[in-house]
């Protein structure tokens, strides 16, 4: 069964330093996300992207956070100076079809402590 | 906007034990309902959905979720638990015809004993 799949799984960083994460989608889909998790609280919505372009972002989703499709298969996030507060688990998500109805499926995330 | 309330962060059963995990909602217009179960070091799985008509929904590996409008609602349960449901359980809304971005609750922590 196709799945998404992220890496790294675990990413240390100290504060101020630039950080990617990288999510490869299901191949056929072509609706992405990235969501996060801070530790002890919701999963909650960051951004959504679709033939390029963001359709969708968060409060959270600043100008330090960038989204990017750089070939046909990987899907990244990029954290410019990361801060203590990033740290959380993040999970990528892709659909098919980018409705409400339809199902996201996720990846196992990566965890990222800012030191 | 939308919120997701699951007010038990845990919850111990022992196996075959029956099992209910609260959902509540709160939303100004019309949701689709979601519950993602994330079992140890994996991603967040579909377990089932309501989109419209029957309001009680069933997952293949025997949970079942009811959305009640009048409650805000959308319990899961299941009658007999099993050790290999132990998992983190997250409930989750949509938009209908609008955003797709899903509004996720803090997750349920369900714990299977022997």
């Amino acid at each position: 069964e196709p799945e998404v799949t992220q890496t790294p799984s675990h990413q240390v960083t100290q504060m101020g330093q630039e950080v990617i994460l990288r999510c490869v989608p299901i191949s056929n889909h072509l609706y992405f996300y990235w969501y996060r998790q801070i530790l002890g609280q919701k999963v909650e919505f960051l951004v959504s992207f679709y033939n390029n372009e963001i359709s969708e972002k968060s409060e959270i989703f600043d100008d330090q956070f960038s989204v990017e499709r750089p070939d046909g298969s990987n899907f990244t996030l990029k954290i410019r100076s990361t801060k203590l507060e990033d740290s959380a688990m993040y999970f990528c998500a892709s659909s098919l079809e980018g409705v409400g109805a339809d199902t996201q499926y996720f990846g196992p995330g990566t965890r990222l402590t800012v030191l | 906007a939308q919120s997701v309330t699951q007010l038990d962060s845990q919850v111990p059963v022992f196996e075959e034990a029956p099992v209910e995990l609260r959902c509540n909602y709160s939303s100004s217009v019309s949701v689709y309902l979601f519950w993602y179960v994330q079992y140890p070091n994996q991603g967040l799985q579909l377990l089932l959905k309501y989109l419209s008509g029957s309001t009680l929904v069933e997952s293949i590996n025997g949970f079942e979720a009811e959305f009640n409008k009048s409650q805000t609602s959308f319990h899961l349960r299941k009658p007999s638990v099993h050790i290999s449901d132990t998992a983190e359980y997250f409930c989750a809304v949509s938009e209908q015809g609008g955003s797709e971005k899903l509004v996720f609750g803090k997750g349920t922590k369900l714990t299977v004993n022997p």
